[in-house]
């Protein structure tokens, strides 16, 4: 079964403050991205990796930098936090071995900035 | 860019019961559709997929039909039971291997035992 482990589950911020959230794929797969979910919104993509040593913008990726220094962890990272990126975060790691990538997520972290 | 939209926001149906979860989108540069189905409490999971030269799929319970020229799918879930209360998630991408996927807003579906 493939798995993926994010940290911490919860998180409380304060405005201004940097925020680092973690997560560890054990799937070997190359590919990680970043999701928040917001009520409303469904999920939308921050940030995505094809490998250890590259990441990606996706479709919201103002006030996020990310970072995948190897090929099982690929952290989100928040320099300078605001109340409007308070959310619930997902990682997922994806498998295209049968012709189409199928993500995998973890648990998801829930952020609070205040 | 492309906006996926589901429709009903929310459901509520009797155990046993058939349910119909609607899907369109705007881009047709759009190839790939697959669905997740979150639990409550768990994680998000994959459940069934169509590529855009495919008009349907089914798996077990779960049918998938694909309408290219309206831009529509549509979820039939048949014979519903406890466990398939969740949030539906109905997503888009352009390429067959990138998990960068375009999400709906999801239908929360409860199932009255």
């Amino acid at each position: 079964e493939a798995a993926v482990t994010q940290s911490p589950r919860n998180k409380v911020a304060v405005t201004g403050g940097k925020v680092t959230l973690s997560c560890n794929q054990t799937n070997n797969h190359n590919n990680m991205y970043w999701y928040r979910q917001d009520t409303g919104h469904g999920l939308r993509l921050i940030h995505y990796s094809y490998g250890a040593g590259s990441t990606e913008k996706g479709d919201i990726p103002d006030g996020y930098k990310a970072s995948r220094p190897s090929q099982e962890n690929f952290s989100l990272i928040l320099e300078l936090a605001t109340p409007s990126q308070t959310s619930v975060y997902f990682c997922a790691s994806g498998d295209a071995g049968q012709g189409n990538e199928r993500l995998f997520f973890g648990h998801g972290t829930k952020l609070s900035v205040l | 860019g492309e906006q996926v939209e589901q429709l009903p926001s929310s459901l509520i149906v009797q155990e046993g019961a058939s349910v119909l979860i609607n899907c369109s989108y705007t881009d047709s540069a759009s190839v790939y559709f697959p669905w997740y189905k979150q639990e409550p409490g768990k994680r998000l999971q994959f459940i069934i997929d169509i590529r855009s030269n495919m008009e349907r799929k089914q798996t077990q319970r779960l049918t998938l039909l694909f309408d290219k020229k309206t831009k529509h799918l549509s979820l039939h879930i048949t014979a519903t039971q406890p466990g398939d209360s969740a949030i539906y998630f109905c997503s888009a991408s352009m390429s067959y291997n990138q998990g960068k996927l375009i999400f709906g807003q999801g239908t929360k579906l409860s199932i009255k035992p």
